[in-house]
């Protein structure tokens, strides 16, 4: 247990609709990254948060969105879904911003129908 | 042509063989090399890191970079069933982006 946690563990909606995903990073981490782990492309950058502020910025589609809380939690947003969306999206953190000790939580399985 | 490339696997090995996982990239730009470990359906697991190029070792693993040859590698000796798993290298520039390999799904049978 890596101490990140994630809900959902599992969403289904369908195309069109919007979800959101939280992240709870490991006690004292300040810096929450968002990965997405698909068959064909994956696992891929999305956002990083650092202190709450955005740090550094990936692949990341225009109808997702992402923010970081003042709890240090975070949650990623996605809208009008796509049948494409579907993966697993995962949450880590760090302590600090610039750091390749990356700490992964259990992933969000998201499918689009 | 994407900018880690891995074989995909899977690789089977018996109990107690040495196994060889490989990555090349293509970003000189590339600073930091890691390795993580995904069991199905959990979240990567990081198994070792280096910095610039050269070997660590950490136990039946090691880790070897060759940043003139764009290759990095990843050894374990003495494997066994629990090793079955994905390995995905990941490279970053300045640490916190990291780009993945697709990963090599490995299998070590008893």
């Amino acid at each position: 247990d890596s101490g990140v946690t994630q809900t959902p563990k599992h969403l289904i909606t369908a195309t069109g609709q919007r979800v959101t995903l939280r992240c709870s990073p490991r006690s004292g981490d300040l810096s929450v990254y968002w990965y997405q782990q698909s068959l064909d492309q994956g696992l891929q950058f999305l956002i990083q948060y650092y202190n709450g502020e955005e740090r550094a910025k990936g692949n990341i589609l225009e109808r997702f969105s992402a923010q970081q809380f003042p709890d240090l939690h975070s949650e990623l947003n996605l809208s009008s879904l796509e049948l494409g969306d579907s993966a697993l999206y995962f949450c880590a953190s760090s302590v600090v911003s610039e750091t390749y000790t990356q700490y992964f939580g259990p992933g969000t399985r998201l499918t689009v129908l | 042509q994407k900018e880690v490339e891995q074989d995909p696997g899977p690789l089977s090995v018996p109990e107690g063989a040495i196994v060889s996982l490989n990555c090349t990239y293509s970003n000189s730009a590339f600073q930091y090399f890691m390795w993580y470990r995904q069991y199905s359906r959990k979240g990567p697991e990081l198994l070792m890191y280096t910095y610039s190029s050269g070997n660590k070792e950490d136990g039946r693993f090691t880790a070897q970079v060759d940043k003139s040859s764009k290759y990095i590698s990843l050894f374990i000796r003495d494997s066994q069933p629990s090793d079955s798993a994905t390995y995905l290298c990941a490279m970053s520039e300045a640490g916190n982006m990291l780009t993945f390999g697709g990963g090599t799904r490995l299998m070590v049978k008893p």
